[in-house]
């Protein structure tokens, strides 16, 4: 297991296109978490999966986003009708539920909506 | 609500010189908190738990609820440590809180 992995890792697209990124856990953990970083700023979340359950989304997740963990594995976040504001950088992490603040992050998937 | 703050976006200090990243929280539960470094182009990762009260690469952190702070102390700054720090909070056991960060920069 090389840890978590991100793709794409840079996305280009115009705006109110629909976009979707995927993240790769680690195997044995059963948490998956999205993030958003914005230059300057630190992460802020977004969302998490317990196994296959999306147990929380957070108040910056509009109803343009949307995620998924079908098979408790791989997890996608989809993007649609892309809007400039949506430019940032998407993190995934993933950890064991047994200790949450251990995260371990993937690379980023940069997106910039032009 | 639930807030991580720390104060310092850049931090300049010469080679040899101690080092103090700062970190205020402010948390209605008992916190938990960690230290995330990022060095230049790599990922987000791990540096300290409070818990563990552990010191890696040379940095402690100290928990301290009267102040709500979470500090991050080095004694001795190498040019290494030149990142970006985050301070984090777990809330609720479910998803984690971050500072801004600060870009620490240690001159040679």
């Amino acid at each position: 297991d090389t840890g978590v992995s991100q793709n794409p890792r840079h996305k280009i697209t115009k705006r109110g296109q629909n976009v979707t990124f995927r993240c790769d856990p680690i195997s044995e953990h059963n948490r998956l978490y999205w993030y958003r970083q914005t230059l300057g700023q630190g992460p802020e979340f977004l969302t998490y999966f317990q196994n296959e359950a999306q147990l929380e989304k957070s108040r910056l997740l509009s109803d343009r986003f949307s995620a998924e963990r079908p098979k408790g594995s791989f997890s996608t976040l989809e993007i649609q009708r892309t809007e400039q504001g949506d430019s940032a950088m998407y993190l995934c992490a993933s950890s064991l539920e047994v200790r949450a603040g251990e995260q371990y992050f993937g690379p980023g998937t940069r997106l910039t909506v032009t | 609500a639930q807030r991580v703050t720390q104060p310092e976006k850049l931090l300049s200090v010469f080679k040899g010189a101690p080092v103090e990243l700062k970190c205020n929280y402010s948390y209605s539960g008992s916190p938990e908190l960690f230290w995330y470094v990022q060095y230049s182009r790599q990922r987000l990762q791990l540096l300290l738990r409070h818990i563990s009260r552990e010191s890696i690469k040379g940095f402690t952190a100290d928990l301290n609820k009267g102040e709500t702070s979470f500090h991050l102390k080095k004694p001795f700054a190498q040019e290494e440590d030149s990142a970006m720090y985050y301070c984090a909070l777990n809330q609720g056991a479910q998803k984690l809180v971050f500072g801004q960060g600060t870009r620490l920069t240690i001159n040679p």
